[in-house]
């Protein structure tokens, strides 16, 4: 089992929809990443959040440290938001402290 | 602005030869780290950086080797001994320590190496 599982692994939503990406993982954590990675290949940083909720634009973050699950949403989404997104842990625990470890993604396909 | 460089975007090689992918950057971070995605698997580490002069193997090390010379740089190595060299290679970084990962990570644009 991986660490850091997201789900679902693929998405297709019609523009103005919300849309949920989810994310649970099972070892201990310093914080919740959530990244964006576009077609090209580049990946930028959304959020990094280590309780509670955090928002920018139409983008919310949330994180349950006591459930270990977080939730990516989008609201009234549009077809620029295609893309894969990323769920990411930074370890507290071992040699790598500090490291990260990366969900599979979700693509996420947003049709006009 | 600040940021980090990867360089070439794509690249082929023939089966058996090293090939060096280069990573640079201009944030004064002191960590830095190469990861590695293939289809349908999420991002793998394959070494780290807390500072110059000093590397760590990741969970995929074999096959690659790198150096850290600058602070700046970061190059990584395939080697001919990877027996799956094909794949998309993302460098990154951070201010490095035990919290500098608080300040969050930045990530390059990666190389895609081909290997025929």
């Amino acid at each position: 089992k991986n660490e850091v599982e997201q789900s679902p692994q693929n998405l297709t939503a019609q523009e103005g929809e919300f849309i949920t990406i989810n994310c649970s993982y099972s070892v201990g954590i310093s914080a919740l990443h959530w990244l964006q990675q576009h077609p090209g290949g580049g990946i930028v940083s959304l959020f990094m959040l280590s309780s509670g909720k955090k928002k920018h634009g139409r983008l919310i973050a949330t994180i349950n440290i006591q459930e270990k699950h977080s939730s990516l949403h989008i609201t009234a989404s549009h077809p620029r938001d295609s893309a894969v997104y990323i769920c990411a842990a930074t370890r507290n625990y071992g040699g790598s402290q500090g490291n990260l470890i990366f969900g599979k993604g979700t693509k996420l396909s947003v049709k006009p | 602005d600040g940021g980090i460089t990867q360089s070439p975007k794509y690249l082929f090689r023939k089966e058996g030869q090293n090939v060096t992918l280069s990573c640079e950057q201009n944030l004064n971070h002191d960590a830095m780290y190469w990861y590695r995605q293939d289809p349908g698997q999420g991002l793998r580490l394959i070494y780290y950086s807390q500072i110059v002069n000093d590397f760590q193997k990741g969970d995929i090390a074999e096959g690659y080797s790198v150096s850290r010379e600058k602070k700046e740089s970061f190059p990584l190595t395939v080697t001919s001994a990877q027996k799956n060299p094909t794949a998309f290679y993302l460098c990154a970084s951070s201010r490095g320590g035990k919290t500098g990962w608080y300040y969050g990570y930045t990530f390059g644009s990666g190389t895609r190496l081909t290997v025929v």
